[in-house]
């Protein structure tokens, strides 16, 4: 079985700084790899995935991650954060076959303060 | 994009009601649809898994004959919870697999109280 772990539960950072989320995961065959972001009370958007080639993944506002296969990680990073990317983010994987349920990390909360 | 719409958003109920929460898949077949719960400052913990047309796969520890799913066509999944008590109070999340974009697209999720 495969499993996700989001190593800080918060973090803190100041307007304008760059700020990296790091995801860890652990599977014995080849994943698929999701950041998602959710506000208050709020269902998941979609970030960015990676199912196959380039390990860099560009996603939306600003947002990128790079898939590290020897490190199992996908660390999702983003050059000058705004007061409004403050929510929580959860990294997610699912096997790359068949009808995969996704496996979520417990999230990092982003704190973005001017 | 995909887009899927969940309602209602929010409902109080009194305890020992039912209550229904409606997943439609707008633009695209979603053959599976997945129901998670979340409680406050967690992450969403897997509740069911449906496929269009078959029963549900709940997951272990998840009462089937409380949380009670019918997926009776390839745009929508229902999820009753039954006879609903306080300790049922939470947030519940829809997912739908959308197999042409490979992606998992969620719900707007339905914040349930029960008084």
């Amino acid at each position: 079985a495969q499993s996700v772990t989001q190593l800080d539960s918060q973090v803190p950072v100041f307007e304008e700084a760059p700020v990296e989320l790091r995801c860890n995961y652990s599977s014995s065959v080849s994943v698929y790899l999701f950041w998602y972001v959710q506000y208050p009370n709020q269902g998941l958007q979609l970030l960015l995935k990676y199912l196959s080639g380039s390990t860099l993944v560009k996603g939306i506002n600003g947002f990128e991650a790079e898939f590290n296969k020897s490190q199992t990680s996908f660390h999702l990073r983003k050059p000058s954060v705004h007061i409004s990317d403050t929510a929580e983010y959860f990294c997610a994987v699912s096997l790359n076959s068949g009808y995969s349920t996704l496996t979520f990390g417990k999230g990092t909360m982003l704190l973005v303060s001017p | 994009g995909a887009v899927v719409s969940q309602h209602p958003s929010w409902v109080i109920c009194k305890s020992g009601t039912s209550v229904k929460i409606e997943c439609r898949s707008l633009d695209f077949q979603a053959t599976t649809m997945f129901w998670y719960r979340q409680f406050p400052k967690q992450s969403l913990m897997l509740m069911a898994t449906s496929n269009e047309g078959s029963k549900a796969t709940y997951e272990q520890g998840v009462e089937k004959d409380k949380f009670l799913i019918n997926h009776a066509s390839l745009t929508l999944s229902t999820l009753t919870v039954t006879s609903a008590h306080p300790e049922d109070s939470s947030f519940y999340i829809c997912s739908a697999r959308d197999r042409a974009a490979y992606g998992y697209t969620f719900g707007s999720g339905t914040r349930l109280t029960v008084v």
